[in-house]
């Protein structure tokens, strides 16, 4: 299996500041395609997972622009460039290489 | 708009078989790959399994002797059995269309309680 390690597992922010999460797999996620095989999702409270990025880079579908993914290979970063009250809940990374999907063991982002 | 509904009963006593079921209203049921996701109470994801557009599926290894994933193309729905349940299922289950894909669409979970 692909284990998923994220960090930090929390971080507060200030409305309109920057936020970075990290999140490193155990083997490459990086296929002969040339696309790492990393999404990341936002559970916010009481909700469903959201998809935020797919591919390691490609922003969903109505994510906003201010959601970030970067990096290749076995570590990659989601960032969020101003933190706005609503995009408080946990981020998961999941790697989605191999069937069997793993998630990492999530960031929760709270606002000080 | 895609919804997935899913439904199931949420307490069940150890020992007896969990089994919920999902369906997709508003989008295509063909040609994606289901999966089911479930969720401790405060806790992180963990996937259960999958079933593919041609009924092929594959299960986590730590479930695979418990889980059956099974697919109604005729009334697109998708079901998830779970035998021999004990306390350590207790979870918010998700079924989810499309996962490790471009778009994927989460069901709005099941909260299964083993007592």
């Amino acid at each position: 299996d692909i284990v998923m390690t994220q960090s930090p597992l929390s971080l507060p922010v200030s409305p309109g500041e920057p936020a970075s999460i990290s999140c490193r797999s155990s083997q490459s996620l990086l296929q002969s395609n040339g696309y790492n095989y990393l999404d990341w999702y936002l559970q916010k409270p009481g909700q469903s997972p959201q998809l935020l990025i797919y591919l390691g880079s490609i922003r969903a579908s109505g994510v906003p622009d201010r959601f970030s993914g970067s990096g290749s290979g076995t570590d990659f970063t989601l960032k969020i460039s101003r933190v706005e009250p609503e995009d408080v809940g946990v981020y998961y990374c999941m790697q989605a290489l191999q069937t069997g999907f793993t998630f990492g063991p999530g960031t929760k982002v709270d606002i000080k | 708009q895609v919804q997935l509904q899913q439904w199931g009963a949420g307490l069940l006593k150890p020992s007896e078989t969990l089994s919920l079921t999902c369906a997709v209203y508003g989008g295509s049921f063909s040609g994606y790959y289901w999966s089911w996701i479930r969720q401790p109470p405060g806790k992180g994801l963990e996937w259960i399994g999958e079933i593919k557009n041609s009924g092929t599926t594959k299960y986590n290894p730590s479930l695979k002797s418990r889980v059956t994933i099974s697919a109604d193309t005729t009334k697109n729905q998708i079901s998830l059995k779970l035998t021999s349940v004990t306390a350590a299922d207790t979870a918010v289950y998700y079924c989810a269309r499309g996962l490790g894909g471009s778009g994927s669409y989460w069901g709005q979970g099941t909260l299964v309680t083993v007592s």
